[in-house]
């Protein structure tokens, strides 16, 4: 069985940093492109930032850019977010998932940004 | 920078027929995904490629394409498929989503 879960989150002051972890189990992990989405309180899906199965390519929704780093590490079939200068806006629930499958989703974790 | 348009609402009756559109350039050329979601609840894959439905996902559910649209239909709606709809598809590798539609069955 497929499985995403996805950890990390908390409450964390505008301009700190967070490190979210997706451990991914029941699918051969390195064959996939990794995805990360967030869903703001009330708000739909946006998709954040991917990544290719070897890490050699990776891309960003513009609104993180040059802010949030994406990494995987195959050896451990993890997904990793590192959010720096966070924002209010940044606060949401993120959920990792596989590309171009997206099925299934994690649980998310919440990301609160606030002072 | 691509965009992904939907409705905002649609509401039905119990056996009715549901359409919800998503529209964009990027529909063109890329297949879509849609996807459902109920509060407090992860997405669920409905449609990939289109109009393909994975295993598990009620033959109610379809899928179609045309142009730059492509189309959830919902074959009599039952009250349970009141969710949020997405939309999403992907090009220059990166992802977009729809901005959801509100179904509501009553």
């Amino acid at each position: 069985e497929v499985q995403l879960v996805e950890s990390g989150g908390g409450l964390v002051q505008p301009g700190g940093s967070l490190r979210l972890s997706c451990a991914a189990s029941g699918f051969t992990f390195s064959s996939y492109w990794m995805s990360w989405v967030r869903q703001a309180p009330g708000k739909g899906l946006e998709w954040v930032a991917n990544i290719k199965q070897d890490g050699s390519e990776k891309y960003y929704v513009d609104s993180v850019k040059g802010r949030f780093t994406i990494s995987r590490d195959n050896a451990k079939n993890s997904l990793y977010l590192q959010m720096n200068s966070l924002r209010a806006e940044d606060t949401a629930v993120y959920y990792c998932a596989s590309s171009p499958t997206f099925d299934p989703w994690g649980q998310g974790t919440l990301v609160t940004v606030s002072s | 920078s691509y965009e992904l348009t939907q409705p905002s609402s649609v509401s039905v009756s119990p056996g009715q027929t549901a359409r919800i559109t998503c529209s964009g350039d990027v529909l063109a050329k890329k297949y879509a995904r849609w996807f459902q979601q109920k509060p407090g609840q992860a997405p669920v894959l409905v449609i990939y490629k289109d109009s393909e439905r994975p295993s598990g996902i009620p033959e109610r559910f379809s899928g179609s394409s045309s142009g730059t649209t492509v189309t959830l239909t919902i074959s009599g709606a039952q009250v349970e498929d009141e969710a949020d709809y997405y939309c999403y598809s992907a090009a220059d590798n990166k992802g977009v989503f729809g901005g959801g539609t509100k179904l509501t069955v009553l």
